[in-house]
């Protein structure tokens, strides 16, 4: 039982150019969520999906694209990169089935964006 | 929508004192309040939780209790380790909400 994975772990970029950061769950868990990790701000939420075949923007959507593969899989993309975009960004998955507020969320280990 | 604050650090300790680290909250309701730690290098992981007030979360040693009439969610543990150095995040998820908000994190540093 793996939990979440991420990949890559490290990533470097030039202005404007694309990726793709993968996430996958094998918790069976009907959400998925990404966020982005920058010093003295916390964990700001980019997208997330409620269910499969749903996403919805978070706090901070602009710049990204996601798309829910599948139950499992919750991709990030990235397609034109700007130094801003320079954070740590961590899947997570939660359960999503019993009473609202008391579910607990699963991280991923990140990945390390650089964009110069 | 909620909120949470928590004191800023570093909080710098010498092994085997005291913690105490601050955590409010504002939020329609009645929410769920968490405490998740990230250890250097890794993802969030679940430390503890409550989910009504007076409850009590426990884990490792650490504590908080679900404060109604000071909207509060304190972390504690009586004797820190090393091993505990780490940034911690408080959280409050309301009712109808799956997606937690998250306070902007408190490092926490132990020395021998």
């Amino acid at each position: 039982n793996a939990g979440v994975t991420q990949t890559p772990k490290f990533q470097v970029l030039k202005t404007g150019q694309s990726m793709t950061l993968q996430c996958a769950q094998d918790m069976n868990h009907n959400s998925m969520y990404w966020y982005r990790q920058d010093p003295g701000m916390g964990l700001r939420l980019i997208y997330y999906s409620a269910s499969e075949g749903t996403t919805d923007k978070g706090e901070v959507p602009n710049g990204y694209n996601v798309s829910r593969l599948n139950k499992r899989e919750f991709s990030l993309r990235l397609e034109s990169a700007a130094p801003s975009q320079t954070s740590v960004y961590f899947c997570a998955s939660s359960e999503a089935r019993g009473l609202a507020g008391t579910d607990t969320q699963y991280f991923g280990p990140g990945t390390r964006l650089t964009v110069l | 929508g909620d909120s949470v604050t928590q004191m800023e650090g570093p909080v710098t300790l010498s092994e085997e004192a005291f913690l105490t680290i601050n955590c409010t909250y504002t939020a329609t309701g009645y929410p769920s309040l968490f405490w998740y730690v990230q250890y250097p290098g890794e993802g969030l992981q679940l430390l503890l939780k409550a989910t009504k007030a007076d409850d009590k979360g426990s884990n490792k040693g650490f504590e908080a209790t679900y404060r109604k009439e000071t909207t509060s969610f304190h972390l504690e543990k009586g004797s820190v380790q090393v091993s505990d150095s780490a940034v911690y995040f408080c959280a409050s998820a309301s009712g109808g909400s799956y997606i937690p908000t998250f306070g902007r994190g408190t490092s926490l540093i132990v020395h021998p």
